[in-house]
């Protein structure tokens, strides 16, 4: 099955910083998605993003889908942005999620 | 938010008994997941369902079984638990192929088997 690789593992920033995350793939995927665990447990999808670029808010990832990759960009981060943020790809329908990245924002 | 519930959200059981964990949608999308997550593993698929009657296993599936009667309804029994069972689980509804294709989760089901 697809591996999915994240990096980094954990993150500790200052509110305001800018950081970004990484996801590579061990297969091509149609299907990708970034979700973002809060402390609470509660998970949120980010965004559905097989290729190219989408922004929301201060958030945007790029994926490039020919070398197997994805980005997630956090921009002024701020101590709400903490959690944890997972990619996930596979071939249709069906998701391999990585481990994800610890974010922790500091004020 | 998409409309899914988990019930019951905390449940507590002994080794050996079967337990039923229920899954419950209101947005008619076609896909169901079971997934669990444990610290150091991310999520792992246990098992899915691509419409009524139709469920195949994931990757975790051993010691799980699962039923869609509905199509609102995706229920997971783990038919004699196991302290490795342990966990928290997590139910989640897409679509595919429709333009709409995010996978949206449940609130989870933290479930500890003593």
């Amino acid at each position: 099955g697809i591996q999915v690789e994240q990096s980094p593992p954990d993150l500790i920033l200052q509110e305001g910083a800018n950081s970004t995350l990484r996801c590579n793939f061990s297969d091509s995927v149609n299907n990708l998605q970034w979700f973002h665990q809060n402390p609470w447990g509660q998970l949120i999808n980010l965004f559905y993003i097989p290729s190219g670029t989408k922004q929301n808010g201060r958030l945007s990832a790029t994926t490039v889908a020919t070398e197997r990759y994805s980005l997630l960009y956090i921009s002024s981060s701020q101590t709400t942005d903490s959690g944890v943020y997972f990619c996930a790809g596979g071939s249709n329908y069906k998701l391999t999620f990585g481990k994800g990245t610890l974010l922790t924002v500091n004020p | 938010d998409a409309g899914i519930t988990q019930s019951p959200r905390h449940k507590v059981t002994e080794t050996g008994t079967p337990v039923t964990l229920r899954c419950h949608q209101t947005e008619n999308h076609r896909y169901m997941y079971w997934y669990r997550q444990d610290p150091g593993h991310g999520l792992r698929l246990i098992h899915y369902s691509y419409g009524v009657k139709d469920t195949d296993k994931g990757e975790v599936s051993d010691g799980y079984s699962v039923s869609r009667s509905k199509t609102e309804d995706f229920l997971l029994t783990l038919e004699s638990a196991t302290s490795s069972q342990t966990s928290v689980y997590f139910c989640a509804i897409s679509e595919w192929g429709s333009g709409t294709d995010t996978q949206y989760f449940g609130p989870g089901t933290r479930l500890t088997v003593l």
